[in-house]
């Protein structure tokens, strides 16, 4: 089974562009959430995901939106960048929602705004 | 104040020796207690995840304990391998309002 898959890998991006990142969950798996991973923040979780609804959303700005397609991929939006958006976004997915299912990660998406 | 703290920091030890690494939180209510590794460049792996019923989770060379009374959780390393140089993310929380600490770095020397 093929795992959770994010693109583009790497991005470089200008103070006030925006940015489209997308993540396609592992088959099957119908929640998908997104962190932010700094060096000075750690990991931080954005929102969730499940049956094309947001469950769950974090202490992020409006800036910062998401949505699920009907093929559970999913993508996250990032407007009028800034430099401390500079991060590794990742995303995970998981076969239900809910306090114990497991979470699988991709492998991110490296985020530099210059 | 991060609800999750870990320690140490960082780590460096033998290849074969074991190793403890701890987490202690404030986070309340609790759901759940999950333990990451995280190669570098690559997104986090699930090793173990425990409610609040369970003290005890192994999964191959890692072990992790859960005291809910005091809010400690430790993960144990037994006879260590280059490949589990990392760092290990301990996460507490439902999905949806998980808090995470800053991680410990494991190194493990030939």
């Amino acid at each position: 089974k093929a795992g959770v898959t994010q693109t583009p890998r790497y991005l470089i991006k200008t103070r006030g562009q925006q940015v489209t990142l997308s993540c396609s969950p592992i088959s099957g798996h119908r929640s998908v959430s997104w962190y932010q991973q700094t060096p000075g923040q750690g990991l931080q979780f954005l929102f969730e995901y499940f049956s094309e609804t947001q469950r769950n959303k974090g202490n992020f700005p409006g800036r910062f939106s998401g949505r699920q397609f009907s093929n559970s991929r999913s993508e996250m939006n990032v407007s009028t960048l800034e430099l401390g958006d500079s991060a590794l976004y990742l995303c995970a997915s998981s076969l239900i929602t809910g306090s114990d299912s497991p979470l699988h990660f991709g492998n991110g998406t490296r985020l530099t705004v210059t | 104040k991060n609800q999750v703290e870990q320690s140490p920091q960082s780590l460096i030890i033998l290849e074969g020796k074991n190793c403890t690494l701890q987490c202690n939180y404030t986070v309340s209510p609790f759901s759940n207690l999950r333990w990451y590794k995280q190669d570098t460049g690559r997104g986090p792996v699930s090793l173990t995840i425990m409610t609040f019923s369970e003290n005890t989770k192994s999964n191959g060379r890692y072990t992790a304990t859960l005291d809910a009374d005091t809010k400690q959780s430790s993960l144990h390393i037994t006879a260590s391998q280059l490949s589990d140089s990392a760092s290990y993310i301990c996460v507490v929380g439902p999905l949806g309002d998980m808090r995470f600490g800053a991680g410990t770095r494991l190194t493990v020397k030939p």
